[in-house]
């Protein structure tokens, strides 16, 4: 059963930047046909899809974000990784990953979800 | 990007009842349109896909019909574990986009 987990720290200082890992078990990201995507709730708020990438590197970001986000992906740790920088409170949320299917640039549904991960972005 | 809206926010419904939620897409998606539960503190879960496709293991009270800018999410009978926000979300066109929630709560 494909299983994702998000880690990275919990608290970030406004201006500096986040990054958080997401780690795949029961599957391989190379799996041919499928993204790995990132997307975000703010607490008490609904879901923000931040952006996707393909086993060969091939990212897509949401334009909202996309001068600050970097998505990218370790194949021989079968896990993909977010940065986001210059980070201030409205980005204070919690962060899940997933998998994308039936995707046209990136643009997928997703599922699994991973438990997602609370980053507060706080002094 | 495309805004997806709907209805109601938040209903109240009592166990057995039917419970319908509303989706609609500010421009047509064809049936490029999914249904998502979430429970209090746990990750969004998948429940249909493509506007009326069932995820595997999905009890069967749970329907999706719709196709173009209007769609439904349908619980037949409403069980004590389908208590939670229930979003849709469309991948006609990037960047995807989320409805912003119906909460069912307990009457």
């Amino acid at each position: 059963q494909l299983q994702l987990q998000e880690s990275g720290p919990g608290l970030v200082k406004p201006s500096e930047t986040l990054s958080l890992t997401c780690t795949v078990s029961g599957g391989s990201i190379s799996s041919s046909g499928f993204y790995w995507g990132w997307i975000r709730q703010p607490p008490g708020k609904g879901l923000e899809w931040i952006g996707s990438i393909y086993y060969s590197g091939n990212t897509y970001y949401n334009s909202s974000l996309k001068s600050r986000v970097t998505i990218s992906v370790d194949t021989s740790k079968n896990h993909f990784s977010l940065r986001l920088t210059s980070v201030t409170a409205a980005d204070t949320a919690v962060y899940y990953c997933a998998r994308g299917s039936f995707c046209s640039g990136g643009n997928c549904r997703f599922d699994p979800w991973g438990q997602g991960t609370l980053v507060t972005v706080s002094s | 990007d495309i805004q997806m809206t709907q209805s109601p926010s938040s209903l109240s419904a009592s166990v057995g009842d039917r419970v319908t939620i509303t989706c609609r897409a500010s421009q047509s998606i064809a049936s490029y349109l999914h249904w998502y539960q979430q429970k209090p503190r746990e990750a969004p879960k998948l429940l249909i896909y493509a506007a009326s496709s069932l995820q595997s293991g999905v009890p069967s009270r749970f329907s999706g019909s719709g196709s173009g800018t209007d769609f439904t999410l349908t619980i037949s009978s409403l069980q004590p574990e389908d208590f939670a926000t229930y979003y849709c979300q469309q991948n006609f066109n990037t960047p995807p986009t989320f409805g912003q929630g119906t909460k069912v709560e307990i009457k």
